[in-house]
């Protein structure tokens, strides 16, 4: 799977978007881009995931480059609830070991 | 609620002990995958199961063994255990494809 890179920590004030950022240059072209978070000590949580178009669901966007080296993953509108670690995970879906490689993540902080 | 349960919710134990950890899986959901979440290791996969089968082993000590059970349930036991196995142990599962896993809120195992 291939490595990513994302800021230690980020902060945001409550009601704007949060812009997560993500680099993964040595992805691979069925590599997809997963992001998942973990609030306080629970168990981490799905948000999104996609491949090389923008993702959009109930609870956050996906924007993908062009070159898919680089990702954000954007909360249009952040609450205090979405102080939490941010992970980015690359990896290939469905097929082998679908394990994932957590690394240390994006501590965001949603200020009031 | 991610449909993914785990008990027991806490566990204090002493050194050379042994335990099991039990998970549930979301209905229907073939996979599970237990996580090890230490301060120092950050989030780690151990192993994962596929309707009974071992599917793939991550940095699982050899002190530590899975099972699932043809109910789709599975257990982890931990033996001898050390000081330094104190941790967060998540399972979570996955349907097939393994597009996203779904996690439970964890095991805190305190060795003393």
């Amino acid at each position: 799977d291939a490595k990513t890179t994302q800021p230690t920590s980020m902060d945001c004030a409550e009601g704007r978007a949060a812009n997560l950022p993500c680099n993964h240059s040595t992805i691979s072209g069925n590599e997809y881009v997963y992001w998942y978070r973990q609030i306080h000590s629970q168990g981490p949580q799905y948000i999104i995931h996609g491949l090389k178009n923008n993702e959009t669901n109930e609870m956050a966007s996906l924007i993908i480059t062009e070159d898919r080296k680089s990702s954000t993953l954007i909360l249009p509108h952040a609450t205090l609830r979405d102080t939490a670690v941010y992970y980015c995970i690359v990896r290939v879906a469905g097929g082998g070991s679908e394990k994932l490689v957590f690394g240390k993540g994006t501590k965001l902080t949603v200020n009031p | 609620d991610s449909g993914v349960t785990q008990t027991p919710k806490h566990l204090i134990t002493a050194t050379g002990q042994r335990v099991t950890l039990r998970c549930s899986p979301r209905s229907g959901d073939l996979s599970v995958y237990w996580y090890q979440q230490s301060l120092d290791q950050g989030l780690q996969f151990l192993i994962q199961y596929y309707n009974g089968e071992e599917r793939a082993k991550g940095n699982i000590l050899e002190r530590f063994s899975a099972q699932q059970f043809p109910d789709l349930h599975s257990e982890l036991n931990l033996s001898s255990l050390e000081l330094g196995d104190s941790a967060l142990y998540f399972c979570a599962s996955s349907g097939q494809p393994a597009y996203e896993q779904y996690f439970g809120p964890g095991t805190r195992l305190t060795v003393t």
